[in-house]
């Protein structure tokens, strides 16, 4: 079962522009976690934003989380072409397993 | 740490054949999962360990899926006998625990022919 839809399903932007990936999820979660996959590759933990925290940095990326409307946020900043690549969110629907959303693929042009 | 190792990285096996995954978490991690991620399916969990037991096994699709972790630095994954459908990646992670993220695998491309 996949509990996260991202959206957009695909995204194209260029060099320097920021890059906004939304996901939504179905129960409560003690933490919504994004990941990137690069293709053909395993997938790499970016963030984690707990249940009682409303937004998170790190670098050029910013994750905001709505527990009242079951969604997230993803936000990279000035994007690179390496950034280009395949992200998803994950929630733990209250337990010790991660469920994957759906995926966003960015696509950054030079 | 050299990570999550997964092996092999490719196998390309034969309807009906005995297919074995292998994965060594990262030591000190108590929690290792195995995913598939497909096109059509997405990413799904098959089963997942805590400090080698196996606590959640609703998504193995099958009973030819079988999933063992003797240690805490081994685990397997067998299809028994496999089929054209079971054609994906399939990939290993670990944890520290919930608080934390997943480390994954390079994951193990397997193909069903």
């Amino acid at each position: 079962s996949q509990q996260g839809e991202e959206d957009p399903q695909a995204l194209s932007i260029q060099e320097g522009e920021n890059a906004t990936m939304n996901c939504s999820y179905k129960t409560s979660i003690n933490n919504l976690q994004w990941y990137r996959q690069n293709s053909g590759r395993g997938l790499v933990h970016l963030i984690l934003i707990r249940s009682n925290e409303r937004e998170k940095h790190s670098g050029r990326l910013r994750v905001t989380l709505d527990t009242s409307k079951k969604s997230s946020s993803l936000l990279i900043t000035a994007s690179r072409a390496a950034d280009t690549a395949s992200y998803f969110c994950a929630t733990d629907e209250d337990t010790d397993k991660l469920i994957f959303g759906t995926g966003t693929r960015l696509q950054v042009f030079p | 740490d050299a990570g999550v190792i997964q092996s092999p990285r490719h196998e390309v096996t034969e309807m009906g054949q005995e297919v074995t995954l292998r994965c060594k978490p990262i030591s000190g991690h108590d929690y290792l999962f195995w995913y598939r991620q497909t096109m059509m399916r997405g990413l799904e969990l098959l089963i997942y360990f805590n400090n080698n037991v196996p606590i959640d096994d609703s998504g193995m699709p099958e009973d030819r899926f079988s999933a063992k972790m003797p240690n805490a630095s081994f685990s397997t994954l067998k299809i028994q006998p496999s089929e054209p459908r079971d054609s994906a990646v399939y990939f290993c992670a670990s944890s520290g625990g919930m608080a934390y993220g997943y480390t994954f695998g390079s994951g193990t491309r397997l193909t069903v022919v």
